[in-house]
């Protein structure tokens, strides 16, 4: 079942916070964050596991709360570069190592 | 760097033919997956291959076959393309379920 992103769409102006948020109703082992800009493929920011291990992208940070299922990506003093639709992908355990992604999240930062 | 390479950018294609869309990795990873990707619904899964010759079916696997004969090459077919399978395939790699690479997508239309 495909996790819920929030919100649908962003604009901010450069140097504002931003906060993408994504959902699941399973009882997630992982979630992966990737960006992509229009034209191109998406990149992998961020990955989060069960048990607090994280690694990823040095100017971008989140959370896991695996009790509720949900992650939260974090974009500080955004930069003209953030633009772009980021997608959550979660794992679970009985799936192995695929993904489910999101519908993903528009973003765009404004000068 | 990984690189994931796919066989043609944009591809058109009449209603009946059976289509071959390739993906080449070369880091070795042992995960390949084939998405589709279409406005407003994200990446959703189609196969997923965690070995040569091993297939599991994704999300929407209708209308689709896989082929990995070899660790580095993981093949989508349209046995008889229709226009609902108009869209942007992304094909991804990765070592076990950590981040996935993608390559740079293949807009397939059909007419």
């Amino acid at each position: 079942q495909q996790p819920v992103q929030s919100p649908q769409a962003v604009i901010l102006r450069e140097g504002e916070d931003a906060v993408i948020n994504c959902s699941s109703s399973k009882a997630l082992y992982s979630v992966h964050w990737y960006r992509q800009k229009h034209g191109e493929a998406p990149i992998f920011l961020m990955i989060l596991l069960k048990g607090g291990e994280q690694k990823g992208h040095d100017k971008i940070s989140a959370s896991f709360n695996e009790k509720k299922q949900q992650s939260s990506l974090y974009l500080t003093a955004s930069q003209l570069s953030y633009s772009g639709t980021y997608f959550c992908g979660t794992g679970v355990m009985e799936y192995g190592n695929k993904l489910v992604f999101g519908a993903g999240t528009i973003l765009r930062v404004k000068s | 760097d990984v690189k994931v390479t796919q066989s043609s950018r944009y591809l058109v294609k009449r209603t009946g033919e059976k289509v071959f869309l390739e993906c080449v990795q070369d880091m070795d990873h042992e995960n390949m997956f084939w998405y589709r990707q279409d406005p407003g619904l994200g990446l959703r899964l189609i196969y997923f291959s965690y070995d040569v010759k091993m297939k599991e079916k994704g999300d929407i696997p209708e209308g689709y076959s896989v082929s990995r004969e070899k660790k580095e090459r993981f093949s989508l077919i349209l046995e008889s393309a229709s226009t609902n399978q108009t869209s942007m395939y992304l094909c991804a790699s990765s070592f076990e379920g950590y981040e996935q690479y993608f390559g740079p997508g293949t807009r397939l239309t059909v007419t």
